[in-house]
């Protein structure tokens, strides 16, 4: 009865290397999110989609590109990983956009070596 | 934009006292402030929220104050028990559609048996 989910829960990986997180929520919201989560504990929001229209788009490279099939899933594509991209990426939802409550997943550790 | 500064970093205390965290915010635009608990390995997850038409909000043992003019939040938490040792993240969002919720860096919380 998992609210928000997301795989792998671990991903190490070279440099170099394409990858992918998926995201699933079972809440029936409309917004979902992608957040990156430093080595310091800093969370930042790198992308949020309302009913599968990108709203929110941060200063990230355009090596990471979301992709949200429906309302439910919002999956991370990452091109050409690089050392710096090692972080824990967070996906949440929301009822709506704005100033709405989220819920997060429960991380994916990227480790890019 | 948006700017939320929290402190302490860290803050240890003896179980049974209270904890206080506090955060400032520089958009006075912002109107919704959640605070997070983030244990390790795990997603942050909403431990209470508050509104700009509330000055405080209660929770069982968890408290939110907040001085819209001031610009400032806190978050009371009494009785500590050890199992309230996590991090905590305030966070602030200006509404409207297509804005952001902004996170302070959070606070490591210990709380000694």
């Amino acid at each position: 009865d998992t609210a928000v989910s997301q795989t792998p829960k671990y991903l190490v990986t070279q440099m170099g290397n394409d990858k992918s997180i998926k995201c699933e929520q079972n809440l029936g919201h409309d917004t979902m999110y992608w957040y990156k989560q430093d080595s310091k504990k800093f969370l930042k929001i790198m992308f949020s989609y309302n009913n599968k229209e990108l709203i929110i788009n941060e200063t990230v490279p355009n090596r990471f590109s979301p992709k949200s099939p429906d309302k439910a899933h919002l999956n991370l594509h990452i091109n050409s990983l690089e050392l710096g991209d090692s972080a824990v990426y967070f996906c949440a939802s929301s009822p709506g956009q704005g100033e709405r409550e989220q819920y997060f997943g429960p991380g994916t550790r990227l480790t890019v070596t | 934009g948006e700017n939320v500064e929290q402190h302490p970093s860290t803050l240890s205390v003896q179980e049974g006292d209270s904890a206080v965290i506090k955060c400032t915010y520089s958009d006075s635009a912002s109107n919704y402030f959640p605070w997070y608990k983030q244990e390790l390995g795990k997603g942050p997850q909403l431990i209470i929220d508050i509104r700009s038409n509330v000055g405080e909000k209660k929770d069982q043992r968890i408290a939110v104050t907040l001085n819209k003019t001031a610009k400032h939040f806190s978050l009371h938490i009494t009785e500590t028990q050890p199992e309230d040792s996590a991090v905590y993240f305030c966070a602030a969002h200006p509404g409207g559609y297509g804005n952001k919720l902004v996170f302070g860096a959070g606070t490591i919380l210990r709380v000694k048996s």
